[in-house]
């Protein structure tokens, strides 16, 4: 089945570690996406990539990083900097991040943080 | 300034009946894209349903239509024929101009369908 994976599902840190959270997708999409959902709110965008081996701070970059190697991956690490970082993090595609009448984004399940 | 408001915190509608989901928007872009999206307790945000700023007809998707006025620039959401499964938080989102990628998320009205 085509769709998006992000793993764990839920994740402990000690605070001052680092840790990366997974995103994979096989729909052949170019454009991915992370965000962050803290209790009661919409998404904040943290970064977004239209290509492998380029991307853009989002709103809330701070404290967070991403790599894009290969199309099919965008890992996000949480570092030691990110001064509140227990929240929701959902990983999103779209086909080409373009922009256009139907460039939808497409979400996975989403990977839970919580800071100990 | 909000891009996207969503005034309805929480809403009940019992089974089989219509529920409609107010969302308001903020632009000055010419082209945007709206867009609904509904988040089960599961927590994936799953997309519902898109309306272009040049599209003429109200977009429709099974149950789900978008009541469009664009020179109230609102976006409404409606439910027909609720059903258990439809209780979850609903997020309206914009898109702002043609070849922007960022979504602009509303802050969710949470829905509790009725038996």
């Amino acid at each position: 089945d085509g769709g998006i994976t992000q793993s764990p599902k839920y994740l402990f840190r000690k605070e001052g570690q680092n840790v990366t959270l997974s995103c994979e997708q096989n729909l052949n999409h170019d454009a991915m996406y992370w965000y962050r959902q803290d209790p009661g709110q919409g998404l904040r965008l943290i970064y977004y990539s239209q290509i492998v081996n380029d991307f853009q701070k989002g709103d809330i970059a701070e404290g967070y990083s991403v790599s894009r190697e290969k199309k099919e991956s965008f890992p996000l690490t949480v570092t030691s900097a990110q001064k509140n970082p227990t929240a929701f993090y959902l990983c999103a595609s779209s086909i080409d991040g373009g922009g256009g009448s139907t460039d939808t984004q497409y979400f996975g399940p989403g990977t839970r943080l919580t800071v100990l | 300034a909000q891009k996207i408001t969503q005034t309805q915190p929480g809403m009940f509608v019992q089974e089989k009946e219509a529920v409609t989901l107010d969302c308001t928007y903020d632009t000055s872009d010419q082209s945007y894209g709206l867009f609904w999206y509904k988040q089960p307790s599961s927590g994936e945000m799953i997309f519902l349903i898109y309306q272009g700023s040049y599209d003429e007809q109200n977009a429709t998707e099974g149950r789900y239509s978008l009541n469009f006025q664009k020179a109230r620039k609102s976006a409404n959401l409606v439910i027909s024929a609720s059903q258990l499964g439809d209780s979850a938080m609903y997020f309206c989102a914009m898109r702002e101009g043609y070849n922007d990628y960022k979504l602009s998320f509303g802050a969710g009205t949470t829905v509790t369908v009725r038996a």
